[in-house]
């Protein structure tokens, strides 16, 4: 079983809806990631988020939109997607400090978003 | 930025058998994580190496790290279908949190 809880676990949307992708930890991990991965395909940093504070934003597009509301949750707010939004989608979170530096990040098992 | 390329891309071997993934990547290497992932699921953590020359063990399976080259490599030895998957390295630089690349991946079958 997985630490770092996702939901839902798959998600159909159309073109013109707004949802929202969950992710909550409780390991007491003070970033939190979100990754977009596409079939076949290595996972690739979108957001990361450090103290509840966006730290990394890889130049997404702005119909989807993060939001850390405290520690342990992380959303994932999306709009108007396009088909290619279609992936899976991974929440990750790890320690933040020096003295944290050997301990890996815990990834979810995703969210599988389909985009009518 | 950096790149990892990881060799093979995929790998189909007999239950029993030894078998090693590379992963090469275009820059200096400063931490690299090896993950494992089943199809359409989360990535498990298997093992993270820091220091040139480090190597790490976890059951049947080794890790290494030559800073040198640039690369590391993972061996899993007597192979069994449990260890099935994706195999994916990821290359880290530590700044408080860890900002991932990952590599191309590896596609393993094990035979019965």
């Amino acid at each position: 079983d997985t630490e770092v809880t996702q939901t839902p676990k798959h998600l159909v949307m159309g073109m013109t809806n707004k949802k929202s992708l969950k992710c909550e930890q409780h390991m007491g991990h003070r970033a939190m990631y979100w990754y977009k991965q596409k079939a076949k395909k290595p996972p690739e940093l979108m957001f990361v988020y450090s103290y509840e504070k966006l730290s990394i934003n890889e130049s997404v597009p702005s119909r989807f939109s993060p939001e850390c509301p405290n520690s342990s949750l992380l959303n994932l707010h999306l709009h108007a997607l396009q088909p290619e939004d279609s992936a899976l989608y991974l929440c990750a979170s790890s320690q933040v400090g020096q003295r944290y530096s050997n301990q890996p990040q815990h990834f979810g098992d995703g969210t599988r978003l389909s985009i009518l | 930025s950096q790149e990892l390329e990881q060799s093979p891309q995929s790998l189909i071997v007999q239950e029993g058998k030894n078998l090693t993934i590379n992963c090469t990547s275009s820059k200096t290497l400063y931490g690299l994580y090896w993950y494992k992932q089943k199809y359409g699921e989360g990535l498990i953590f298997l093992m993270m190496l820091q220091k040139g020359g480090e190597e790490k063990s976890h059951e049947k399976i080794t890790a290494k790290l030559d800073e040198k080259k640039q690369q590391s490599s993972l061996h899993i030895t007597a192979s069994q279908p449990s260890h099935a998957g994706i195999y994916l390295c990821g290359a880290f630089r530590y700044g408080g949190y860890q900002k991932v690349t990952f590599g191309t991946g590896t596609k393993l079958q094990v035979i019965p």
